[in-house]
């Protein structure tokens, strides 16, 4: 039973660019989390995906968008790349809602140049 | 902001020996969760606790939460070379689904 996997697992882009992230959840799960891990940090809530639709977000500006697909896997993108999105970007999936624990995948490590 | 603070910052401790952390929030809570997480990896979910309840084991694991001080301690008895890695406590508020976590304990287990 496969569990949260996410791809890239490492990127390297340069400002202004822009990036899509893919997470599969682990099976059985319908919601998708996705969050940013700062160097040295704990993750920071970006938003959260329920029957394809946003559901909960943080404190992130709208260059940060997102999709969750019928088969309920998800994406991240981030537009106009700046040099403090370089961050380990995690995706996390569960049934229901964050009130639930969280599976987490290994991350994807966004590099910006 | 993050509204879970992790206390240590960091711990080394020998191995046998038990570890406690403790983790402090700021507004009311659905439940408050413990993760690890490995150096490069992903999180893993330890235990979750609800705000009804004031003490949960799991194994070696043992968390208290105390919603007067709003606070949790995470306690690893026995404390193993694989338990080497970060700790975070994360909470999810009454008022939304918005977990937060702090910014972590990083426990080091001497051998």
């Amino acid at each position: 039973d496969a569990g949260v996997t996410q791809s890239p697992t490492h990127l390297i882009k340069t400002r202004g660019q822009q990036v899509t992230l893919r997470c599969s959840p682990k099976s059985g799960h319908d919601t998708v989390s996705w969050y940013q891990q700062a160097l040295g940090q704990g993750p920071q809530f970006i938003f959260q995906y329920y029957e394809e639709e946003e559901r909960q977000r943080g404190n992130f500006p709208d260059r940060f968008s997102g999709h969750q697909f019928p088969n309920y896997s998800s994406e991240l993108n981030v537009n106009a790349l700046l040099l403090g999105d370089s961050a380990l970007y995690l995706c996390a999936s569960s049934l229901g809602s964050t009130r639930q624990p969280q599976h987490f995948g290994d991350g994807t490590r966004l590099s910006i140049l | 902001s993050q509204q879970g603070e992790e206390d240590p910052q960091a711990l080394s401790i020998q191995e046998g020996e038990n570890a406690t952390m403790n983790c402090s929030y700021k507004t009311s809570i659905n439940n408050l969760q413990w993760y690890r997480q490995n150096s490069g990896r992903g999180l893993v979910h330890l235990i979750l606790i609800r705000s009804n309840e004031r003490e949960k084991h799991s194994g070696r694991l043992r968390v208290t939460l105390d919603t007067s001080k709003k606070s949790s301690s995470l306690l690893i008895t026995a404390s193993r070379a694989a338990d080497t890695a970060s700790y975070f406590c994360a909470t999810v508020p009454n008022r939304d689904d918005k977990i937060i976590f702090g910014k972590g304990t990083r426990l080091h287990i001497l051998p």
